[in-house]
């Protein structure tokens, strides 16, 4: 059982488009992440929410919009996509209690914007 | 800020053999967990090992073992009878207690060699 899924696994799309990637988890979590990881291979969490509530966000453009309808789904909207936002997009989850709440990765969505 | 770094961008052994991976961060934190993710080619994030800051006892995980210095804030990746498949890229991870942000450092490209 796939536990933290993503679609598209690929995105290929030009300049000033927008597109969306959906991200959801099935184990129950009550916290999921984006994580932007460049062509340098460099890992950056984007947002984070926690029980649908927005309590990471990062440095992003205003052009990047997440949005959790329940706690198993995180979206990620992207308008007027430009050639710096290519990269790899990871979805993340975790269960905010516990101790160590380890974060389970989805397997991305490599984004190229043309 | 916390920070993470990896001081080896790419290293390559044979078969069989040990390899240390380093990672250092840096944190006025005392309590906090450090972590290290394997990515492979196909580019799946997937946890290899997990550290405690309150446990003196370095972490095992079958042939992944940590060297976890904490006054020194170095949390060295053992890889004993390394396999073709442990080639991958490796990432340190920091994350303070109760937080939920994620840091990575710019990760180890290492290859077996057969």
């Amino acid at each position: 059982d796939t536990a933290v899924s993503q679609t598209p696994k690929y995105l290929v799309t030009q300049m000033g488009n927008d597109k969306s990637i959906k991200c959801e988890q099935n184990l129950g979590h009550d916290t999921m992440y984006w994580y932007k990881q460049d062509s340098k291979k460099f890992l950056k969490i984007m947002f984070s929410y926690n029980n649908k509530e927005l309590i990471i966000n990062e440095t992003v453009p205003n052009r990047f919009s997440p949005k959790s309808p329940d706690k198993a789904h995180l979206n990620l909207h992207i308008n007027s996509l430009e050639l710096g936002d290519s990269a790899v997009y990871f979805c993340a989850s975790s269960q905010h209690t516990g101790q160590a709440y380890e974060q389970y990765f989805g397997p991305g969505t490599r984004l190229t914007v043309t | 800020a916390q920070t993470v770094t990896q001081s080896q961008p790419e290293m390559s052994v044979q078969e069989a053999e040990t390899v240390t991976l380093s990672c250092t961060y840096d944190t006025s934190e005392s309590n906090y967990y450090l972590f290290w993710y394997k990515q492979p080619p196909s580019r799946q994030m997937i946890l290899v090992i997990r550290q405690e800051a309150y446990k003196q006892q370095n972490a095992t995980e079958n042939r992944f073992s940590v060297n976890f210095q904490k006054a020194a804030k170095s949390f060295s990746l053992k890889i004993s009878d390394s396999q073709l498949g442990d080639t991958a890229m490796y990432f340190c991870a920091f994350r303070i207690q109760g937080a939920q942000k994620l840091v990575f450092g710019q990760g180890t490209r290492l290859t077996i060699n057969p």
